[in-house]
């Protein structure tokens, strides 16, 4: 199985700072036929199902402010934040879909410092 | 609107058995594979089970393999988890997911979940 660890565990950051998360998975999740890494980003509020941010590593999902973006290839990624808003606390999910079972990093629980 | 909703959660002694179902309306349902991923108690997510979209091609967990069973009804537009032989373990929210494209396995969206708590 690939084993998917985030870091940090949580962190608090001031309203307008960047906030940056890493992933890391224990084997390559890039895929080379098509030069896409199968690791998805995903936002859970308190009391809400998750939602999807990015896929592929670095395509925001839809309705996602662009102020989230996703980078990295290989087995090490990163979510930032660029500019820390109220609205975006929560605990954020990474989650490789290379191969089956699709694992999830513990979360990172994101705070207003 | 895609809309997914999980029902047949509840309170279940260990060793017994519950059937979860998912409703989905808004898409095109046959065309997607689909799947369960649970939530304990204030832990993180857990991808339980997919079911490819023709339903010949299914995935567990290990944790529930043997146990679960996963199936769908294109008909009913409905997706199904039944669950025996549960254990304490088993206790969390169980939600429905649909992936952002098919034959991907991110999901693009999810249900409001289903709540199964196994005590005695």
């Amino acid at each position: 199985d690939i084993v998917v660890t985030q870091s940090p565990d949580s962190l608090a950051v001031s309203l307008g700072e960047r906030a940056t998360i890493n992933c890391k998975s224990s084997q390559s999740v890039l895929y080379s036929s098509n030069n896409n890494n199968y690791l998805a980003w995903y936002q859970q509020k308190p009391g809400q199902p998750p939602k999807l941010l990015i896929y592929w590593a670095s395509t925001r999902e839809s309705g996602v402010p662009d102020r989230f973006s996703g980078s990295g290839s290989g087995t090490d990624f990163t979510l930032t934040i660029s500019s820390l808003q109220a609205e975006d606390v929560a605990v954020y999910y990474c989650q490789q879909n290379y191969n089956t079972p699709w694992t999830f990093g513990q979360g990172t629980k994101v705070e207003i410092k | 609107e895609v809309q997914l909703l999980e029902s047949g959660g509840g309170l279940v002694q260990p060793g017994g058995s519950l059937r979860l179902s998912c409703a989905a309306s808004g898409f095109t349902f046959s065309n997607y594979a689909m799947n369960w991923v649970r939530q304990a108690p204030g832990k993180g997510l857990e991808w339980v089970s997919s079911i490819n979209y023709s339903g010949d091609i299914t995935n567990y967990a290990d944790s529930v393999k043997g146990r679960f069973t996963i199936s769908r009804d294109d008909s009913k537009n409905s997706l199904y988890l039944q669950m025996n032989s549960l254990r304490a373990e088993d206790t969390a929210v169980y939600y429905c997911a649909k992936p952002r494209h098919t034959g991907s396995y991110y999901f693009d969206y999810w249900g409001q979940g289903t709540l199964v708590t196994v005590s005695s």
